[in-house]
This record gives structure tokens, C-alpha cells and sequence, in this order.
């Protein structure tokens, strides 16, 4: 059973939509990453939050951090292709060591022209 | 600023061999953890090291193990290989600084037991 759960697995959408996904938990994290992953590559770090109630912006991705630690969620505004990937999202517990991340399983998703 | 490096990028074992992987972390990062991608299972802890020690364990076999040398650098050996061991592995070398606990990964290594 993951720690955190990703919604939804997968989002095929056209270039230009928006898309939101989803990274939920029961328990608190101390931080809480987003990564994109291409086949065959590491994941890439998108952003990281650390405060409850925290919004980044980085272009046109939008981070929110929940108000109790919990829950995360990612925007994308107007889609492009490049945005293909798998999204996954990433947290340290507050009882663990900073090196140990509980990962979600990841959303898929794909941008066609 | 070098990125994570890891070695080799493919690898191709049979049943029963052992094999070792390396990484090398981002300059400065003492830890390392290592990490464990399958289709099935997605992303699976194996172990963290931090100034060569083992700091944190996830739930592997015994035949995972791992080692971090004074310079940061690490490696990973799986020994008496199984077909389930097919799998990326990831590396990924981390600082907690004020933007959180930020972990960096490498390429990774495609191993792949036949």
C-alpha cells in the first residue's frame, strides 16, 4: 500500500487544456516534492514545498501544499507536449531521516497536439 | 554544478550472479539513498546512507546491501540475483536546506536478470 496515493494514474489530454492532479496521505510530511519522470530516466525535480498552505508557481505549473501536510496538488495551465510524463510526487515524514522518501505510484500523463 | 552520476547504465545479469552499482553523488551531499523502480511496484526505498553510515533501511532481502565511502560515493550490491530483481535502480543523493529536503537522482541503472 503507498503512503501516498496519486490521482488520477492517468490523463490523456489535448495540447492547450488544463489538468490537475492529485497527491493524498494520511499522515503529515515535513516537505513534500513533484517530480517528472521520462521513460528510461531518472525523475527530474520539479518543485519542493514545505509550508502547509504553501502555493508555488514555477511558468504555468501551479504547487499547492495542503493546510494540514497531508495533500498536495499539481496544475497545469494550457498544456503543452513537452509536458508529457510521469508526475510523481514525493514526501520526508517528519519521523523519518531526510533521505528516505515515500514516493506516489505517479500519474501518467500525455499531451497530444 | 555535476549532477548525480551513476554507473553502469545497462546491465545484464543471469540468475544467481551478483552485481554492484555506483553512484556518485552532487558535491557537498552526504547523503545517498537508493531506490528501487518497477512497473508493479513504482518507487521502493532500499537503504540511505549518510556519512558512511547505513541511517535507513527499507523492507529488502538481505541480499541488498549497500556502502558509502569517505568521500560520499556509493554502491549498491545485490547478490544470488532472482528475475523479480529486474528493475531500474535509482539513486539519489538529498540536503535539507531552507526549502525543505530536496533529493536529486541520477539516470539511474537498467538492470535486467535473465
Amino acid at each position: 500500500t503507498q503512503l501516498l496515493e496519486q490521482s488520477p494514474q492517468f490523463l490523456s489530454i489535448q495540447e492547450g487544456e488544463n489538468l490537475t492532479v492529485y497527491c493524498n496521505s494520511s499522515s503529515v510530511f515535513s516537505s513534500l516534492q513533484w517530480y517528472r519522470q521520462e521513460p528510461g530516466e531518472g525523475p527530474v525535480l520539479l518543485v519542493t514545498v514545505v509550508t502547509g498552505g504553501e502555493v508555488k508557481k514555477l511558468k504555468r505549473l501551479t504547487f499547492q501544499f495542503g493546510d494540514a501536510r497531508k495533500d498536495s496538488s499539481l496544475h497545469i495551465t494550457a498544456a503543452q507536449p513537452g509536458d508529457t510524463g510521469l508526475y510523481l510526487c514525493a514526501g520526508a515524514r517528519k519521523t523519518d531521516s531526510w533521505g528516505k522518501l515515500q514516493f506516489g505510484a505517479g500519474t501518467q500523463v500525455v499531451v497530444t497536439p | 554544478k555535476a549532477g548525480v552520476t551513476q554507473t553502469p547504465r545497462y546491465l545484464i545479469k543471469t540468475r544467481g550472479q551478483q552485481v554492484t552499482l555506483s553512484c556518485s553523488p552532487i558535491s557537498g551531499h552526504r547523503s545517498v539513498s537508493w531506490y528501487q523502480q518497477t512497473p508493479g511496484q513504482g518507487l521502493q526505498f532500499l537503504f540511505e546512507y549518510f556519512s558512511e553510515t547505513q541511517r535507513n533501511k527499507g523492507n529488502f532481502p538481505g541480499r541488498f546491501s549497500g556502502r558509502q565511502f569517505s568521500n560520499s560515493r556509493s554502491e549498491m550490491n545485490v547478490s544470488t540475483l532472482e528475475l523479480g530483481d529486474s528493475a531500474l535502480y535509482l539513486c539519489a543523493s538529498s540536503f535539507t536546506g531552507k526549502e525543505g529536503t530536496e533529493a536529486f537522482f541520477g539516470q539511474g541503472t537498467r538492470l535486467t536478470v535473465v
